[in-house]
């Protein structure tokens, strides 16, 4: 089964409004990576939390991890147009192990 | 970050042949390549692991006979969907995996080829 769960499955928001994606997860996890994927095309790495990090940031990205509630979050501050995409959580049972992948959230910026 | 390049991006074939989709990881050496299927809307589904000189390692339910895997060089990796189906029909994806630290890797991925079978 999953193991990620990404909610909601769509959102669609005005430019300049902040996106939030979360992530819920199953079973213990070493680490969790947020990815994005433009239609039809490959995954770009976003971000890698590790469990025992509780916030991280890297440009308008901003990640939370809730080991305790095993949920995390991706908000994305004043979208872009340019934002609009699919963004999907991953989780690593350990450094090496394989990642699984969420369903996914399908976010819409309207310009 | 490392390029992964896969190669064709789009391909059409007629039922009953067989395709070959290429993942290259370009700029670093990846020892363990993953493959991976994806339905319109939907996630990723992890197909099998690739490592360089050995026999990969498939998911439940993924046929060996029918996506053969082969990942000769520290660089390549292929998969070739054999005697292909139109239920075969989807957006394949490589990635590479690149070892960050001593505790953590990251996933590098190819553009994804769209595989359409007639």
């Amino acid at each position: 089964s999953q193991q990620g769960e990404e909610d909601p499955q769509a959102l669609s928001i005005q430019e300049g409004e902040n996106a939030t994606m979360n992530c819920s997860y199953k079973t213990s996890i070493n680490n969790l990576q947020w990815y994005r994927q433009n239609s039809g095309r490959g995954l770009v790495h976003l971000i890698l939390i590790r469990s025992n990090e509780r916030e991280k940031h890297s440009g308008r990205l901003r990640v939370t991890l809730d080991t305790s509630k095993k949920s995390s979050s991706l908000l994305i501050t004043a979208s872009r147009a340019a934002d609009t995409a699919s963004y999907f959580c991953a989780t690593a049972l350990s450094g090496y192990s394989t990642l699984t992948f969420g369903k996914g959230t399908m976010l819409l910026v309207s310009p | 970050g490392a390029v992964v390049s896969q190669h064709p991006s789009r391909v059409i074939c007629k039922s009953g042949t067989s395709v070959k989709i290429e993942c290259r990881s370009l700029d670093f050496q990846a020892t363990t390549m993953f493959w991976y299927r994806q339905f319109p809307k939907q996630s990723l589904m992890l197909m099998a692991t690739s490592n360089e000189g050995s026999k990969a390692t498939y998911e439940q339910g993924v046929e060996k006979d029918k996506f053969l895997i082969n990942h000769a060089s520290l660089t390549l990796s292929t998969l070739t969907v054999t005697s292909a189906h139109p239920e075969d029909s989807s957006f394949y994806i490589c990635s590479a995996r690149m070892y960050r630290d001593r505790e953590h890797t990251e996933a590098f991925f190819g553009q994804g080829t769209r595989l359409t079978v007639v």
